[in-house]
């Protein structure tokens, strides 16, 4: 069955210093791989894609994530945070089936100390 | 162009009230999602729609949930005897198939 994990609730990260979301899935076709981000009290805005190519994929404000097909991962990563990258992060799936239904992990909450 | 939206962004209402709940999806969107969000929590799916498809339903919590997308395009979800349980931002989502989705802002419901 298709399922999206991402184990760290919270990850509290000082400015500056680099931040790993980890992210992991199962599903038994290939998938089309994705990061969100939710600011509060708004909608979610999509971070980075991954549909197919190079697995290391760059999105937005400096975040990067890499495809790793034989760990079924899709760990999100930014060298140096900010302040203002305090949010909620969503990695999703969706499967290659003809379906593209969606899955939405629980999400991770970054907080960024000064 | 123009993103999702949703209507009305905040909703406070009675319990047992009905109440509907609307998505404008992007032109052209052959997709559309709802999502259910509480506090602090993550998104559960509540239903999807694809195409001419019979949508999906299966995150649907209860039988007062029902949902509809008329000609392809707008959405209704609606909440029938609204408990304090169903207290939660929705969220709508649409998209092409297999592209990222995009989100509207969500409507804030509130049952007293």
């Amino acid at each position: 069955a298709q399922s999206v994990t991402q184990l760290d609730s919270q990850v509290p990260v000082f400015e500056e210093a680099p931040v790993e979301l980890r992210c992991n899935y199962s599903s038994s076709v290939s998938v089309y791989l994705f990061w969100y981000v939710q600011y509060p009290n708004q909608g979610l805005q999509l971070l980075l894609k991954y549909l197919s190519g190079s697995t290391l994929v760059k999105g937005i404000n400096g975040f990067e994530a890499e495809f790793n097909k034989s760990q079924t991962s899709f760990h999100l990563r930014k060298p140096s945070v900010h302040i203002s990258d305090t949010a909620e992060y969503f990695c999703a799936v969706s499967e290659r089936d003809g379906t593209y239904k969606y899955i939405f992990g629980t999400g991770t909450r970054l907080k960024v100390l000064a | 162009g123009a993103g999702v939206s949703q209507s009305p962004s905040n909703k406070v209402t009675e319990k047992g009230k009905d109440v509907e709940l609307r998505c404008d999806p992007i032109s052209g969107h052959t997709a559309l999602y709802w999502y259910r969000q509480s506090l602090g929590q993550g998104l559960e799916f509540l239903i999807y729609f694809q195409g001419n498809s019979a949508p999906d339903k299966s995150g649907l919590p209860s039988d007062r949930f029902s949902a509809e997308r008329t000609g392809g395009s707008v959405s209704t979800l609606t909440i029938q005897r609204t408990q304090q349980e169903d207290s939660a931002v929705y969220l709508c989502a649409s998209s092409l198939d297999g592209e990222p989705q995009h989100f509207g802002d969500g409507t804030r419901l509130s049952i007293l």
